[in-house]
């Protein structure tokens, strides 16, 4: 297992179209993170699952961002009608739950980066 | 609300030049607190995780401490591949984590 995957790498869009992001998260992790990070600022949460469970989603995070867990596996992030805003980083990282995971810290891919023109 | 506060937000040292940088903190039920480095154009790497006041941890130049409201990363004769970025998150009882800005930390040779 090679660690977190993130595809793609880039995307470029324009405004009011839909972009899908998918993340592979290591095997054995059951829990997957999703965060948003623009230039000069930390991480924003935007949402986590537990398996395929959704347990939780930023206040922030409009209905037009949607996050899926098929079968506890990979997760796909969606953004409907894109706009400019949009344009970031798009972090995935993933855990495991089933020993003292927090010793290890969690994993994070490479990103997709985002750009709306 | 939970929320993380890193200072300085850019930090230029000498190379050899020990520092700190400090991580305020309120969080509900704190599950642990991490400390994580990030290069440009990379996803953040993980260094450490806290639990409760009065830990210390240890890896090569790096040190982190904490204390109920804040924890310090401490850099002992930084060398220039030190340089990146350093985030800190907390981790709170509903296991939300949340990121500071980071602290962008130059080594000059």
């Amino acid at each position: 297992d090679t660690g977190v995957s993130q595809n793609p790498r880039h995307k470029i869009t324009k405004r009011g179209q839909n972009v899908t992001f998918r993340c592979d998260p290591i095997s054995e992790h059951n829990r997957l993170y999703w965060y948003r990070q623009t230039l000069g600022q930390g991480p924003e949460f935007l949402t986590y699952f537990q398996n395929e469970a959704q347990l939780e989603k930023s206040r922030l995070l409009s209905d037009r961002f949607s996050a899926e867990r098929p079968k506890g596996s990979f997760s796909t992030l969606e953004i409907q009608r894109t706009e400019q805003g949009d344009s970031a980083m798009y972090l995935c990282a993933s855990s495991s739950t089933t020993r003292r995971e927090l010793d290890y810290g969690y994993t994070f891919g490479s990103g997709t980066r985002l750009t709306v023109v | 609300e939970d929320q993380v506060t890193q200072s300085p937000e850019a930090l230029r040292l000498q190379e050899g030049e020990s520092s700190s940088l400090n991580c305020s903190y309120t969080v509900s039920g704190l599950r642990g607190l991490f400390w994580y480095r990030q290069d440009p154009g990379k996803g953040p790497e993980f260094l450490f995780t806290l639990y409760s006041a009065g830990e210390e941890k240890e890896k090569e130049r790096l040190k982190a401490t904490l204390t109920k409201k804040e924890s310090f990363l401490h850099i002992t004769a930084p060398k220039p591949e030190d340089s990146a970025t350093y985030l800190c998150a907390v981790q709170d009882r509903d296991d939300k984590i949340i990121f500071g800005k980071g602290t962008r930390l130059h080594i000059l040779p």
